[in-house]
């Protein structure tokens, strides 16, 4: 079925350095994206979202790029700090229900 | 004030048993949902209320009963609990198409 999907489980990146964590999709009708950031035992808290009528949102140290070609979309995070550490998931919002990709757990290494 | 706060936060039990986990959100939404995250992590939707009426059923087993006594309410029922019904469950709130706020979790063990 049609789904929204993370490339990698794991990602190790060193304090300081952006993080970027890849996710694609499969229905080109989609068009309402969302990043969630889910730290050991709490839920999944909003970080940033894209609508399909734009290419690029930023926050505070957090950016979300949109391909729908290639329909791919990323979320990169600046110089990564200690408190990124968790697992992150891009999820589909289709109005109904919000869809979650199987989330890309980010490691800091010191 | 905590958002969206369900109880209990750790819940071990025999199986067969019935287990309830309660939720509630103080954010005025219209609309709640239980998700369920297994232990890859990986977040499936089980149902979703809205003004106390069951708008999403995904296919959950029907020893799951959710319970909507108010819109600021959503509770989940189990009945016969099994092993694999182990999870941690995830209560959460919305309005409109805008992001959910999620609850801390309620950890499930069935033994």
């Amino acid at each position: 079925g049609e789904s929204v999907g993370l490339h990698l489980p794991t990602l190790s990146v060193q304090e300081g350095d952006n993080s970027i964590i890849n996710c694609a999709y499969s229905n080109s009708a989609s068009d309402y994206f969302i990043w969630y950031k889910q730290e050991s035992g709490k839920g999944p808290q909003f970080i940033i979202d894209i609508r399909s009528n734009m290419d690029k949102r930023q926050g505070q140290r957090v950016t979300v790029l949109l391909n729908k070609t290639v329909k791919h979309l990323s979320l990169q995070i600046a110089a990564t700090q200690p408190g990124d550490s968790a697992v992150y998931f891009c999820a589909e919002n289709r109005g109904d229900k919000i869809i979650f990709g199987k989330g890309t757990r980010l490691h800091i290494l010191p | 004030d905590t958002a969206v706060s369900q109880t209990p936060k750790y819940l071990v039990t025999q199986m067969g048993n019935d287990k309830s986990i309660k939720c509630e959100q103080n954010l005025g939404h219209d609309t709640m949902y239980w998700y369920k995250q297994d232990s890859k992590k990986f977040l499936k939707i089980m149902f979703s209320y809205n003004n106390k009426e069951l708008i999403i059923n995904e296919t959950v087993p029907n020893r799951f009963s959710p319970k909507s006594p108010d819109k600021a309410h959503l509770n989940l029922h189990i009945n016969s609990l099994e092993l694999g019904d182990s999870a941690v469950y995830f209560c959460a709130s919305g309005q409109g198409r805008e992001s959910y706020t999620f609850g801390s979790g309620t950890r499930l063990t069935v033994v």
